[in-house]
């Protein structure tokens, strides 16, 4: 299974909103309804933002949310803070007992 | 509160191998809905799942085809830890290793991870 495509860096001011997205194919973001989004600040584990394609934890911020069309996720930050300045990794099943992971996307809040 | 402590070495020579362990505070190695991951995370490889572990009247485990001839996880219920162990290292193996929880068993999201291992393999 290959990687998920992400872009590898974004960036937005305060206040604003971004997408963040994450290509895969047809054989797992496009099939199961298993993506999920981590976000990542230096020296720290991902933490979880988004599972099962756009379901919320409990405590996490509801300025994140997720979505997908197609073979493609995206995950969007509103109003944003540069608290979010960090890595944000996407992840699908990828069916036969496995899981792909994206490259990540450095979000820079200028 | 559900903690995820991880010990191990943080340098393991070429060849030999690497072992790491991952204490669970406020949830059961054994649990009947948890499932149990190590994931590793390089800056060649990225984020990638080397294996995991659940019971369901029995242990299960799962290993990734790339290092399934080379990974042995295992559960010790009465220590209530999981464990990895990866032989034949290479430099290659040099990561952060993380262990981590899917709490819904098979949704494959992690929603909870230990601080991680530096292992770096080098003679």
């Amino acid at each position: 299974q290959s990687a998920l495509t992400q872009p590898a860096s974004v960036s937005g001011s305060p206040g604003q909103s971004i997408t963040l997205s994450c290509s895969g194919s047809n054989s797992d973001v496009g099939k199961y309804n298993l993506v999920s989004w981590y976000q990542q600040h230096p020296g720290k584990a991902p933490q979880l933002m988004i599972y099962e394609d756009a379901k919320r934890p409990s405590g996490v911020s509801n300025r994140f949310s997720g979505s997908k069309s197609g073979n493609t996720a995206s995950l969007t930050i509103s109003g944003l803070q540069a608290e979010d300045e960090a890595d944000y990794y996407c992840c699908s099943y990828a069916g036969y007992t496995t899981v792909v992971f994206g490259g990540g996307t450095k979000l820079t809040v200028l | 509160q559900v903690q995820l402590q991880q010990s191990g070495p943080g340098l393991v020579k070429p060849s030999q191998t690497l072992s790491l362990t991952c204490v669970i505070s406020g949830d059961s190695v054994s649990s009947n809905t948890a499932t149990w991951y190590w994931i590793r995370q390089s800056p060649s490889r990225g984020l990638e799942w080397l294996g995991r572990t659940y019971y369901r009247s029995k242990w299960y485990f799962d290993y990734a085809a790339s290092v399934r001839s080379r990974i042995t996880i295992y559960a010790d219920t009465s220590k209530n830890q999981l464990s990895l162990h990866l032989n034949s290292v290479t430099p290659e193996d040099t990561a952060v290793y993380y262990c981590a929880r899917d709490p819904s068993g098979f949704q494959w999201y992690f929603d909870l991870w230990g601080r991680g291992t530096l292992v770096t393999v080098s003679s």
